[in-house]
């Protein structure tokens, strides 16, 4: 256990509907990531938070999705009118500081989209 | 483009043996390079980091090697056990200004058999 948590950890929704994930990242680290990884792929960066501030947003990052984290704390990532492609991995990560520090994965929520 | 390429893209050995994975990156400016161990279905786990400074640095059974001037690394795993068995992903960070990301490879999948 990393100490980051992530819920739920498996989510399976139809076609067209919302989703919302959440990440509780380890309570001293000021930075947050959300990354996508498919079946066979290494993580794919989506964003990620300085605090309460969302300071990148990758392409991958499609009007459907929406990340926030409100009080610098846990983080939500939500996915509107889902499409089967959006099934993947979800996973959250924390660091502490600004530069290379080490970033501490959560378990993930995997996302099944029928 | 920052990229990060693993070979092989997976391998099987038998329980005891010794193997390496090889990573190879274009990623400026550099700041640091970590392997993890994945786990299926489980976030990444770090196994090493490594600065630019750095050349070796072992944990456990684990042996990173980074070279910076040829821009690769290696993961040497020892007397491997059943319980190597995942996957193993190079991650290397830049921090430019006002920026910090993490480019990760696509991971080697190990399977190790008795």
């Amino acid at each position: 256990d990393t100490g980051v948590s992530q819920n739920p950890r498996h989510k399976i929704t139809k076609r067209g509907q919302n989703v919302t994930f959440r990440c509780d990242p380890i309570s001293e680290h000021n930075r947050l990531y959300w990354y996508r990884q498919t079946l066979g792929q290494g993580p794919e960066f989506l964003t990620y938070f300085q605090n309460e501030a969302q300071l990148e947003k990758s392409r991958l990052l499609s009007d459907r999705f929406s990340a926030e984290r409100p009080k610098g704390s846990f983080s939500t990532l939500e996915i509107q009118r889902t499409e089967q492609g959006d099934s993947a991995m979800y996973l959250c990560a924390s660091s502490f500081g600004t530069g290379g520090t080490e970033a501490f994965f959560g378990q993930g929520t995997r996302l099944t989209v029928v | 483009k920052n990229q990060v390429e693993q070979s092989p893209q997976s391998l099987i050995i038998l329980e005891g043996k010794n193997c390496t994975l090889q990573c190879n990156y274009t990623v400026s400016p550099f700041s640091n390079l970590r392997w993890y161990k994945q786990d299926t279905g489980r976030g990444p786990v770090s196994l090493t980091i490594m600065t630019f400074s750095e050349n070796t640095k072992s944990n456990g059974r684990y042996t990173a090697t980074l070279d910076a001037d040829t821009k690769q690394s290696s993961l040497h795993i020892t007397a491997s056990q059943l319980s190597d068995s995942a996957s193993y992903i190079c991650v290397v960070s830049s921090s430019g200004a006002g920026s910090y990301q993490l480019t990760f490879g696509k991971g080697t999948k190990l399977s190790v058999i008795p």
